[in-house]
């Protein structure tokens, strides 16, 4: 059954403390993404990956950390220096993240995971 | 970043009527989206489009990318309660670049 896992599906945490929020697909997707979703906000992009061992900043950056070791995996690391921490996080992947043939660009979603930091 | 403007924002529905909602943009793109979202979990692709005038069917829903390239459309007709949810529209500039969401448009249906 291919698709994409997120774990944990709640994640509560201490202010100040870093966290890690697993993103793992077994779909042989190229590119992987991860967004923050606030209320009343469109998703907005943290970072992405087009392939492995590379990845590149989205829009807010800042305070995040990722990694991308192997090809079905893509943590996300929320560290002590992000002022808002708490919202849901979705992770995405693609077959390719850029290229002519356009369907491999539509991106497939996780289950998210919801951060609160107390 | 740049967002696209989805309208409505919320919509509150009889079971069986049609529902019509759009997303626009400033920029002109050649691929929409279209996800629906239920709270709590993970956007689930419902439709994606990839020429202008582009008119494509998933069930009950159908899409259409504009012509002017800058907006697309969804329709939902003989709306159901499973149909509640928020639905996002995403698009994309060119062929090398990130998808750009809307805020989303809530759907409630009354039974």
């Amino acid at each position: 059954d291919g698709g994409i896992t997120q774990s944990p599906k709640y994640l509560f945490r201490k202010e100040g403390q870093n966290v890690t929020l697993s993103c793992e697909q077994n779909l042989n997707h190229d590119a992987m993404y991860w967004y923050r979703q606030d209320p009343g906000q469109g998703l907005r992009l943290i970072y992405y990956s087009q392939i492995v061992n590379d990845f590149q900043k989205g829009d807010i950056a800042e305070g995040y950390s990722v990694s991308r070791e192997k090809k079905e995996s893509f943590p996300l690391t929320v560290t002590s220096a992000q002022k808002n921490p708490t919202a849901f996080y979705l992770c995405a992947s693609s077959i390719r993240g850029q290229g002519a043939v356009l369907h491999y660009n539509e991106q497939f979603f996780g289950p998210g995971t919801r951060l609160t930091v107390l | 970043g740049q967002q696209l403007n989805q309208s409505p924002q919320s919509m509150f529905i009889q079971e069986g009527e049609d529902v019509s909602m759009n997303c626009t943009s400033s920029s002109i793109f050649n691929t929409w989206l279209w996800y629906k979202q239920e709270p709590g979990e993970g956007p689930v692709l419902l439709i994606a489009l990839y020429k202008a005038g582009e008119l494509t069917s998933n069930g009950r829903l159908t899409a259409q990318f504009g012509i002017t390239r800058k907006d697309s459309f969804l329709n939902i007709s003989a709306s159901i309660p499973s149909d509640v949810g928020i639905y996002l529209c995403a698009g994309m500039r060119g062929s090398q670049g990130n998808l750009i969401f809307g805020k989303g448009t809530k759907l409630s249906v009354k039974p």
